[in-house]
């Protein structure tokens, strides 16, 4: 079974600096996607990045960039000039639709505190 | 585009009680998901819905858990005779092709005393 570990219950970052989220996976799959999602306080999850494995070049969105190693299962999550609004639990995920599941299987997050 | 909306957003239950959550998807969406999160814990998978088909349960759905989404649109899932261990926030998601971007809801926090 697929399995997804985020190493770093927490991680806190000053404001406008830079933090690493990780992530590694488990899978005998070649064909998958990848997803980092952003849960805010008794806020709903919405998706911060997602990388498709057969692509090579990592994904990036604004201030989200990921470094993704298909050899080395790793997906991590690089956020740059940190904001306060950053602050939230961090699920990275993985998704393969081989053989007919379209689930996501969830890490257990990473908590990310941003200081002033 | 509302988004996924769930109803009701809390509810408590007395243990032995059944209770029924609602989910509407974004309206062109043909993919639902069910997924239940425990405190300090990520999202587990319980079951999936491409279109009225229910098309995967997880085992962790034992026999007291039924989930429907009839004519593909909204869905209810259903736990009977509930159990401490069923206290948990069940949220929702939606999408429209795999591999896509799964949309979730705000969940429903139940508590069962």
């Amino acid at each position: 079974a697929q399995t997804v570990t985020q190493s770093q219950p927490e991680m806190s970052v000053q404001e406008a600096e830079t933090v690493t989220l990780s992530c590694t996976y488990d899978t005998s799959e070649s064909d998958y996607y990848l997803f980092w999602y952003k849960q805010p306080p008794s806020r709903q999850m919405i998706l911060v990045i997602r990388q498709e494995a057969y692509k090579q070049q990592n994904a990036t969105e604004n201030r989200f960039s990921v470094n993704f190693q298909k050899a080395a299962k790793s997906f991590s999550l690089k956020i740059s000039d940190s904001q306060l609004g950053d602050a939230a639990m961090y699920f990275c995920a993985y998704m393969s639709p081989q053989g007919g599941s379209e689930k996501l299987v969830f890490g257990k997050g990473t908590k990310l505190t941003v200081n002033p | 585009d509302t988004g996924v909306s769930q109803d009701p957003r809390h509810k408590i239950t007395k243990r032995g009680q059944n209770v029924t959550f609602r989910c509407d998807p974004i309206s062109e969406h043909n993919r639902l998901y069910w997924y239940r999160q425990t405190l300090g814990q990520g999202p587990e998978f319980l079951t999936y819905f491409q279109n009225e088909a229910q098309l995967e349960k997880s085992r962790l759905l034992s026999d007291r858990f039924s989930a429907e989404r009839p004519k593909g649109s909204f869905s209810t899932l259903e736990i009977q005779r509930t159990e401490q261990g069923d206290s948990a926030m069940y949220l929702c998601a939606s999408s429209f092709l795999d591999g896509e971007e799964q949309y979730f809801g705000p969940g429903t926090r139940l508590t069962v005393t």
